[in-house]
C-alpha cells in the first residue's frame, strides 16, 4: 500500500496555473512511469524514467514535463492545461526491463485532476 | 499493432455465484500478461503475470489462466469484497517495459 506514494491525492486548478505532481517510490526500483486515466478509456502511458533517464514520450503535449531527480523520485509539472486534461494521473515503479519478474509494475494511488 | 480487449465491460453476480473475465490480446511476442485489481479512487493493484500458455496462477478466489491469444480470470464463489474493476495488461517482447492496457471489467458482486 505505502510503496508507492503520490502527492497530492487530489487537485483543481485553472487554465492558466501551474502545479507539480510528485510520486516517491520505497520498493527499490529504478524505473518509474506516469500513466494518465480518464473515464472509458485504457491507461495511457505518457512518460517512462529508467535509470534516471527519459526513454519514452509517448506524444504527450508540452504542457506536460517531467522531471525525474533520482530513481526513488518523479514528478509531473503541469502548464496551461486544459479542460480535456482532467483525469486519475497515476505513478508507477518496477526494474529496469530484463526479463522475469521483477518488471511487475506496481501503482500508487493516483492524483485526481480537475481543470476548470 | 498490440491490443488488449477485455469482456464484458461490466458483470454483476449473486454472492457465490462463480465466473470467468476475459482478456483477449494481440502482440508482438508476449513477454507477459499481468492482471491488476482496481478500486474506485485508487491505483491499481497487482494480482498476477503470466508469461507462458498454460500458465496458471491462483490467489484466494481468483485463479488465472493464460493462452496463446487470450487469459481468464476465474473468480469462484465471490464476495461483496471482490467488487471492483479488473484491468488486464500485456506486455510486447520489445525490450521496453511498456503495458498496454485494456479498458478493464467493472464487477460488483450482490450480497
Amino acid at each position: 500500500e505505502t510503496g508507492v506514494t503520490q502527492t497530492p491525492r487530489h487537485l483543481v486548478m485553472g487554465m492558466t496555473n501551474k502545479k507539480s505532481l510528485k510520486c516517491e517510490q520505497h520498493l527499490g526500483h529504478n524505473a518509474m512511469y506516469w500513466y494518465k486515466q480518464s473515464a472509458k478509456k485504457p491507461l495511457e502511458l505518457m512518460f517512462v524514467y529508467s535509470l534516471e533517464e527519459r526513454v519514452e514520450n509517448n506524444s504527450v503535449p508540452s504542457r506536460f514535463s517531467p522531471e525525474c531527480p533520482n530513481s526513488s523520485h518523479l514528478f509531473l509539472h503541469l502548464h496551461t492545461l486544459q479542460p480535456e486534461d482532467s483525469a486519475l494521473y497515476l505513478c508507477a515503479s518496477s526494474q529496469a526491463p530484463s526479463g522475469g519478474p521483477r518488471e511487475t509494475q506496481y501503482f500508487g494511488p493516483g492524483t485526481r485532476l480537475l481543470v476548470l | 499493432e498490440d491490443q488488449v480487449t477485455q469482456s464484458p465491460e461490466a458483470l454483476r453476480l449473486q454472492e457465490g455465484e462463480s465466473s470467468s473475465l476475459n482478456c483477449s490480446y494481440t502482440v508482438s511476442g508476449l513477454r507477459g500478461l499481468f492482471w491488476y485489481r482496481q478500486d474506485p479512487g485508487k491505483g491499481p493493484e497487482f494480482l498476477f503475470t503470466l508469461y507462458s500458455a498454460g500458465e496458471e496462477k491462483e490467489k484466494e478466489r481468483l485463479k488465472a489462466t493464460l493462452t496463446k491469444k487470450e487469459s481468464f480470470l476465474h473468480i469462484t464463489a465471490p464476495k461483496p469484497e471482490d467488487s471492483a474493476t479488473y484491468l488486464c495488461a500485456v506486455q510486447a517482447n520489445t525490450g521496453a517495459n511498456n503495458l498496454f492496457f485494456g479498458t478493464g471489467t467493472r464487477l460488483t458482486v450482490i450480497p
